[in-house]
């Protein structure tokens, strides 16, 4: 079946940094790709996805690339705040899936002032 | 918008026990999923319903777990014969179209 993975486990950045997670994913079928956010103790909060008709969105400091030949998306963090520590998530869903989302393993990101 | 409600928010079971879980959607959304969190396996999909039929439920154990959409308004996850490999977070999503899916806060079920 489809699997997603997720490279990074921690990922460890200084405010104002950049930071990239990278993922990549087995089924060529995926076509949608969203990225979710984990705070401690809370639930998964949508921050930005990424359909397979485009190869680059941007939302304010969110930016998403995708790959699709190497089957491979990422997401970059511009201008890292100390809010935006937290465990992040990438998934893949397909057409015939039909919604259902295969999500990495996570990464846990760190904002060191 | 209260976003979707899940109860309850903590759950305690013996082992053997049975535990039903509930959900509500942001009203309005036509698809519901469900999916679990455990620290050794992450997140796993379980079942979706779209327009209160269900559409694909791969993710489900077989024997003791069942789920229900009665009407638009919620949704149930009910696990029989609970065991401690049960043991998790459970979270509910809904979907708009084919838009992102919101996630409620979860059931943290711990089976003793």
């Amino acid at each position: 079946g489809e699997k997603v993975e997720q490279h990074e486990s921690t990922l460890s950045v200084r405010e104002g940094d950049s930071a990239v997670i990278n993922c990549t994913y087995t089924d060529t079928a995926s076509s949608y790709f969203p990225w979710y956010k984990q705070e401690a103790g809370k639930s998964l909060h949508f921050v930005i996805d990424i359909r397979s008709n485009v190869d680059r969105k941007q939302s304010q400091r969110l930016i998403v690339l995708l790959d699709k030949k190497a089957k491979r998306f990422s997401l970059h963090i511009t201008a890292t705040q100390p809010e935006d520590s937290a465990i992040y998530f990438c998934a893949a869903s397909s057409n015939y899936n039909q919604g259902k989302l295969i999500f990495g393993q996570g990464t846990k990101l760190s904002i060191k002032p | 918008n209260a976003g979707v409600i899940q109860t309850p928010r903590h759950k305690v079971t013996g082992k053997g026990q049975e535990a039903t879980l509930w959900c509500e959607p942001i009203s309005g959304h036509s698809a519901v999923f469900w999916y679990r969190q455990t620290i050794v396996q992450g997140l796993e999909f379980l079942t979706y319903f779209r327009n209160q039929a269900p559409i694909d439920d791969s993710g489900m154990p077989k024997e003791r777990f069942s789920a229900q959409m009665p009407n638009q308004s919620h949704s149930t996850l009910k696990i029989q014969s609970t065991q401690p490999q049960d043991s998790a977070v459970y979270l509910c999503a809904s979907r708009l179209g084919g838009r992102e899916q919101y996630f409620g806060p979860g059931t943290r079920l711990t089976v003793l």
